[in-house]
């Protein structure tokens, strides 16, 4: 069965720091890989991915993704306070137009 | 770590019929959850909130009566789509908030009304 990890499930770090957030996924006929971050009414949309190897940055955020490797990885750089929220990762599958969340890594920033 | 399982994680019905999308917390209590659904451009919309043991509050704009939501154990809380029409296809997701894990995600349901 399809399925999405993300790793750590819950990470904590001081404002700053730069944090590595990692997602992998085993999915059949792989469409796309998406990137959200959960605050407070409902997810909001970070990045799709499609193309490995090419990285889509939004301020401190970027993101790249393996195909090969199937996995995907979301840096932010410089954390701040305001960083601190729930980060998932989504997978579409192609096929039957599917879609998969992982669990989510809960990202704590400490000023 | 926390885990939300959610079933079923496709399904197609045929219109005019109902559907159930559970989700159940495995391994911890869930005080809260949550339920959503996606719209075009990846957003995802929170539907309604849900407390155990009493009414779901719904966002504006969702429909109680289409969408109706159980939440009747600390473990297992329940969205069933009344009378589905095609226009109610789409990705729904859940959550559930507990202490100290704070929101963990299901993995989500397809719908597709024929």
């Amino acid at each position: 069965e399809d399925k999405v990890v993300q790793s750590p499930l819950s990470l904590v770090v001081h404002e700053g720091d730069t944090v590595t957030l990692n997602c992998s996924y085993e999915v059949t006929n792989f469409r796309s890989l998406l990137w959200y971050k959960q605050e407070k009414k409902a997810p909001t949309f970070l990045f799709m991915l499609t193309s490995s190897g090419i990285e889509k940055k939004s301020g401190r955020l970027s993101s790249i993704l393996d195909k090969k490797e199937l996995f995907s990885i979301l840096n932010i750089t410089a954390t701040q306070t305001g960083d601190s929220a729930i980060y998932l990762c989504a997978v579409e599958s192609r096929m039957v137009n599917d879609m998969r969340f992982g669990a989510g890594t809960r990202l704590t920033v400490k000023p | 770590g926390a885990v939300v399982s959610q079933h079923p994680s496709r399904v197609i019905c045929k219109s005019g019929t109902s559907v159930k999308i559970e989700c159940r917390s495995l391994d911890f209590q869930a005080t809260t959850m949550f339920w959503y659904r996606q719209f075009p451009k990846q957003s995802l919309m929170l539907m309604a909130t849900s407390n155990e043991g009493s009414k779901a509050t719904y966002e504006q704009g969702v429909e109680k009566d289409k969408f109706l939501i159980n939440h009747a154990s600390l473990t297992l809380s329940t969205l069933t789509v009344t009378s589905a029409h095609p226009e109610d296809s789409s990705f729904y997701i859940c959550s559930a908030f507990t202490a100290p894990y704070g929101y963990t995600f299901g993995s989500g349901t397809r719908l597709t009304v024929v």
